[in-house]
């Protein structure tokens, strides 16, 4: 069985301009969540898919970034201008119930200049 | 809010050391995971622990989750390097829209050295 996957694995932007991280879940896994871990700090939840249904955003930094899982199956989540303060490991993980354990992807490790 | 305080941050120990990580919060958590994390790499969960009191072993490994579910603490016996690698907490509520949602603590970094 295919684990999560990420893509891509690094990504180096201009300060203003966009970036789309992509999620492939593992494959039956209903439930898919966003973390994000910046320099220096803990891995910090962002949001949690249920299906293709936002279940809980609380952890959106604000509305520079947004994410979509159409279909119920892949996510991407895009940050538009991005801004330095955006820079660090993007995580996704997956899940096939609410009391599941959650499975990794490797991260997107995020630059911005 | 730093609602997981896990210690300490780095841990430099000789093989066959014993060591303990600790995770501690002002918060009741229905569940507690563990996870090592490789360079490169996404967490790995190691264990869950959902009882207050719950004592699980892992190999060399011991977790325990404190009885009103507020910390909890990683034992290591007999270190190894190959023990070498970023240890996280993590903690989730059930209930409500924030069911599955893991809150993490900081991370130890732990090296073995032969």
């Amino acid at each position: 069985e295919a684990g999560v996957t990420q893509f891509p694995s690094h990504s180096v932007i201009e300060k203003g301009q966009t970036v789309t991280l992509r999620c492939d879940p593992i494959s039956g896994h209903d439930n898919l969540y966003w973390y994000r871990r910046v320099m220096g700090k803990e891995i910090k939840f962002l949001l949690h898919f249920v299906k293709e249904s936002k279940q809980d955003e609380s952890g959106m930094p604000n509305n520079r970034f947004l994410a979509e899982r159409t279909g119920g199956t892949y996510s991407t989540l895009k940050v538009q201008p991005a801004e330095l303060e955006d820079s660090g490991v993007y995580f996704c993980a997956s899940s096939r119930g609410l009391i599941n354990e959650q499975f990794f992807g490797p991260g997107t490790r995020l630059t911005v200049l | 809010t730093q609602l997981l305080e896990q210690s300490p941050q780095f841990l430099s120990i000789q093989e066959g050391e014993n060591l303990t990580v600790y995770c501690n919060s002002s918060s009741v958590f229905s569940s507690l995971q563990w996870y090592r994390q490789e360079p490169g790499e996404g967490p790995v969960l190691l264990v869950t622990v959902v009882t207050g009191g719950e004592v699980k072993k892992l190999k060399r490994l011991t977790f325990q989750f404190g009885d009103a579910r507020k910390d909890s603490s990683l034992h290591i016996t007999a270190a190894q390097p190959g023990d070498t690698g970023l240890y996280l907490c993590a903690g989730s509520h059930a209930g409500g829209t924030s069911y599955g949602k893991l809150t993490f603590g900081q991370g130890t970094i732990l090296t073995v050295h032969p």
